[in-house]
């Protein structure tokens, strides 16, 4: 059962372009959402999250929406550029009963941006 | 961030033996470390909790006696893959969980390549 799922497993945007990446998860108890970039043969790196009690969260290029009655949440990045090229990890938190913090991962989303 | 690493980055082994994976966290202590698995174009998949002074938490579907966990001290943990075979081959990252709030990012480590023969 997938909790957390990233419909497309390519998106391909010109340089200077809008990214957006989508998410959606099935979970309501999910209480924080994460974006994770991963590199061939690295582990994933944090960029952007949000709480589930905002709908909007913006770092510089990258912006991250939540609509919490879709169970959606999008990844915006504006201009896109070609480093920027990479999968892109949706993941969700979840408290457990044992009080720990448990990340859902979707499949991911590769991104190439072309210059 | 967090730095974290992990030894070796990839391996490749016969089936039947036994790898160890290392997990670091080198920045800070890390009571909990986390254990994912990820195979091709799948998502990262958690396997198990490493709790420093205790059992590790498993997830459902994952076999204990197989992916043995050690949380040998507050910067190390290991996974042990025994007896290995070839549906074992997978990509193992680990991650830390970042200082202050419970809801903070992990950092993950560069991940370890099991190829199983």
């Amino acid at each position: 059962d997938q909790q957390v799922k990233q419909n497309s497993p390519s998106l391909s945007v010109q340089e200077g372009r809008i990214s957006i990446l989508n998410c959606d998860y099935t979970n309501s108890m999910f209480d924080y959402f994460l974006w994770y970039k991963k590199y061939p043969a690295e582990g994933p790196t944090f960029l952007i999250s949000i709480s589930s009690i905002k709908d909007k969260n913006e770092d510089g290029r990258f912006t991250v929406f939540l609509n919490k009655s879709a169970k959606h949440l999008s990844l915006h990045i504006v201009p896109s550029q070609p480093g920027d090229s990479a999968v892109y990890f949706c993941a969700a938190s979840l408290i457990t009963q044992g009080g720990s913090e448990k990340l859902v991962f979707g499949k991911g989303t590769k991104l190439t941006v072309n210059p | 961030g967090a730095v974290v690493s992990q030894h070796p980055s990839r391996v490749i082994c016969k089936s039947g033996t036994s790898v160890k994976i290392e997990c670091r966290s080198l920045d800070f202590q890390a009571t909990t470390m986390f254990w994912y698995r990820q195979f091709p174009k799948q998502s990262l998949m958690l396997m198990a909790t490493s709790n420093e002074g205790s059992k590790a938490t498993y997830e459902q579907g994952v076999e204990k006696d197989k992916f043995l966990i050690n949380h040998a001290s507050l910067t190390l943990s290991t996974l042990t893959v025994t007896s290995a075979h070839p549906e074992d081959s997978s990509f193992y990252i680990c991650s830390v969980p970042g200082p202050g709030l419970l809801y903070n990012e992990q950092f993950f480590g560069p991940g370890t390549r099991l190829t199983v023969l």
